[in-house]
């Protein structure tokens, strides 16, 4: 089993729509969860941190933390097509280094 | 302030020559990583350097890769004899100093592009 999964979708959604992007991890010592946007050809992007069960807003993006389920996930709000992008999950084990996910490709149709 | 910098942004190289990358963190950062991510792949952890702390190493995939940073400052991944499947973007991150929980997002350059012919 993976320490990080995600789909590797894509998952399309038209524009305007709620996005949800779903990352599951295996170790129940994690305490730090990150989204990172990826545009094609680029270097990761911090979106949201999350260290608390629970939902945590930062304008149209929603990140929730369910540490009994070791589930996280980021919910983007009215998506727009700059949006489309892999989003990676990225979670800390308790060793100092993050592992990724290999990402969710998210297609934003106008 | 300046983000992270890495040098050069293409590297074109021929098979078995050694290549040398550079990484320049965010001022005050104490901890630098680097990743390897081949096209349409996922982030590879590779080397993570703490402070003046012993480097982790377990990603290196081979002993062909090594990787230096001296203090806190400025990082060198190199890779001798290069092979085809070492083409990949090579990505730089960097955090500050990260407490027993990681709570400290890391912040990524826009990586070398390196294409072995």
């Amino acid at each position: 089993q993976k320490e990080v999964e995600q789909n590797s979708g894509p998952l399309s959604v038209p524009e305007g729509a709620i996005a949800s992007l779903n990352c599951t991890y295996s170790d129940r010592g994690s305490q730090s969860f990150f989204w990172y946007r990826q545009y094609s050809g680029k270097s990761p992007e911090l979106i949201m941190s999350i260290y608390s069960n629970g939902d945590k807003e930062d304008g149209r993006f929603t990140a929730q933390l369910n540490k009994a389920s070791q589930y996280v996930s980021l919910l983007i709000r009215d998506s727009q097509p700059s949006d489309s992008a892999t989003y990676l999950c990225a979670v800390n084990t308790g060793f100092q280094k993050l592992v990724f996910g290999t990402g969710t490709r998210l297609l934003v149709s106008p | 302030g300046a983000g992270v910098s890495q040098s050069p942004s293409n590297k074109v190289t021929e098979k078995g020559k050694d290549v040398e990358l550079r990484c320049d963190p965010i001022s005050g950062h104490t901890a630098l990583y680097w990743y390897r991510q081949r096209l349409g792949q996922g982030l590879e952890f590779l080397i993570y350097f703490q402070g003046n702390s012993a480097p982790d190493k377990s990603g290196l995939p081979s002993d062909r890769f090594s990787a230096e940073r001296t203090g806190e400052s400025v990082s060198t991944l190199t890779i001798q004899r290069t092979q085809q499947e070492d083409s990949a973007v090579y990505l730089c991150a960097s955090s500050l100093r990260t407490g027993g929980n990681g709570n400290q997002p890391q912040h990524f350059g826009d990586g070398t592009r390196l294409s072995i012919l």
